[in-house]
């Protein structure tokens, strides 16, 4: 078990510029999901998915923002046109649901800062 | 849809002392699982201790344990023998439980100091 594994840990990018994170969950989860974190508050949802299905997307998922998780393996989150309020730490997390839902286990995320 | 509210923003707690953490929720679900999880400085979240909403019995971790009113809707987080590791911030999160809609919802968390 490697944990769930984020890259980059962290990016810098100007505004305007697109961005692309990547997360490999826990291989046997098939629940991947991602979050987001500003300085001193609890983690958001954003979006997750079930296998390579995107179940439900948050109103904070704006159109600049889009993940994938085409083999139901490994997903991407890109933000498109970053501003300086997308800049947060972005958390993927996984789990394995099998009728009893299992705890999130998170990756140690990447910072994002837009400049 | 489904609030965590977590009112207390700091806490400082000696050594070897005691703390209880609250924790309070909203939601119209019958069946659900709480968290709590912990998230030391500029590491990863990692679960601290879960209860399932249909058993009756208050979890317990080692040192960690919680006082789950389901009446009340409140769940708070008791850590024992207050050790310097514990210091972090400390999530309190709420989970539907089956269906589709099957994502944490986080409170804004509380910052733990274990003064030595």
């Amino acid at each position: 078990d490697t944990g769930v594994s984020q890259d980059p840990r962290h990016k810098i990018t100007k505004r305007g510029q697109n961005v692309t994170f990547r997360c490999d969950p826990i291989s046997e989860h098939n629940r991947l999901y991602w979050y987001r974190q500003t300085l001193g508050q609890g983690p958001e949802f954003l979006t997750y998915f079930q296998n390579e299905a995107q179940l439900e997307k948050s109103r904070l998922l704006s159109d600049r923002f889009s993940a994938e998780r085409p083999k139901g393996s490994f997903s991407t989150l890109e933000i498109q046109r970053t501003e300086q309020g997308d800049s947060a730490m972005y958390l993927c997390a996984s789990s394995l649901s099998s009728g009893a839902v299992s705890p999130l286990h998170f990756g140690n995320g990447t910072r994002l800062t837009v400049t | 849809a489904q609030t965590v509210t977590q009112s207390q923003p700091e806490m400082s707690v000696q050594e070897a002392e005691t703390v209880t953490l609250s924790c309070t929720y909203d939601t119209s679900e019958s069946n659900y699982y709480l968290f709590w999880y912990k998230q030391p400085p500029s590491r990863q979240m990692i679960l601290v201790i879960r209860q399932e909403a249909y058993k009756q019995q208050n979890a317990t971790e080692n040192r960690f344990s919680v006082n789950f009113q389901k009446a009340a809707k409140s769940f708070s987080l008791k850590i024992s023998d207050s050790q310097l590791g514990d210091t972090a911030m400390y999530f309190c999160a709420f989970m539907p439980r089956g269906g589709a809609n099957s994502k944490l919802t986080f409170g804004k968390g509380i910052t733990l100091s274990v003064r030595p």
